[in-house]
């Protein structure tokens, strides 16, 4: 089955600073990459996917994410983290059978 | 909007007892998940089904089971609850495969 690993368990950035979470899959076809977001108490929201095409892809609130196939990534960047950016953030690759793996997760801190 | 909805927030329940956790879609869609969230492991795929009547194993399947007899809803059932299935539980929902997934709010469940 697919698998997804995200290095980092937490980061720190300082509020206006850049951000860039690593997600790195496994999956022998063409991967379908996800990048969802979950604030406190909340349940995940999409940021962005990846499909075909274009190697950058926009998401909301300004993120984006970079597919890299030789290096088997799906990076998530944003050039100035916000404050209300603080949550943890999941990479998932879906399968063509249906169903879809998850990272565990990295969990963001803004400092101001 | 996509709505997918969790018919309880927070539970408690006695160790062997039955449980059963609902969700509901409003989309129509295809494809709809369980999965438990715990903290430093992510989401982990309990069951899915493509279909009603049809459901596929997950990574943890054991000590859960599902049903979908309509196609809107899907329910999980822990035949006999264990303290070690106290656990964040999200139900998801999706157009087809490799599709976003949209997801419920959570159901938070704790088993003495």
């Amino acid at each position: 089955a697919q698998s997804v690993t995200q290095p980092d368990i937490h980061i720190t950035v300082s509020e206006g600073a850049s951000l860039e979470l690593r997600c790195n899959y496994s999956y022998g076809a063409t991967p379908y990459l996800f990048w969802y977001v979950q604030s406190p108490g909340q349940g995940l929201q999409l940021l962005l996917k990846y499909f075909s095409g274009d190697t950058l892809v926009q998401g909301i609130k300004g993120f984006e994410a970079e597919f890299k196939r030789s290096q088997s990534s799906f990076n998530l960047r944003k050039p100035s983290v916000h404050w209300s950016d603080a949550a943890e953030y999941f990479c998932a690759v879906g399968a063509r059978t249906g169903d879809m793996r998850f990272g565990a997760g990295t969990r963001l801190t803004v400092k101001p | 909007d996509v709505k997918v909805t969790q018919s309880s927030r927070y539970l408690v329940k006695r160790t062997g007892e039955k449980v059963f956790l609902e969700c509901v879609q409003d989309m129509d869609h295809e494809n709809m998940f369980w999965y438990r969230q715990d903290p430093g492991l992510g989401l982990r795929l309990i069951y899915f089904s493509y279909d009603v009547k049809m459901k596929e194993k997950g990574d943890i399947p054991e000590g859960y089971s599902v049903s979908r007899e309509k196609k809107e809803r899907f329910s999980l059932i822990l035949e006999s609850a264990s303290t070690n299935q106290t656990s964040m539980y999200l139900c998801a929902s999706s157009l087809g495969n490799q599709e976003t997934q949209y997801f419920g709010p959570g159901t938070r469940l704790l088993v003495l």
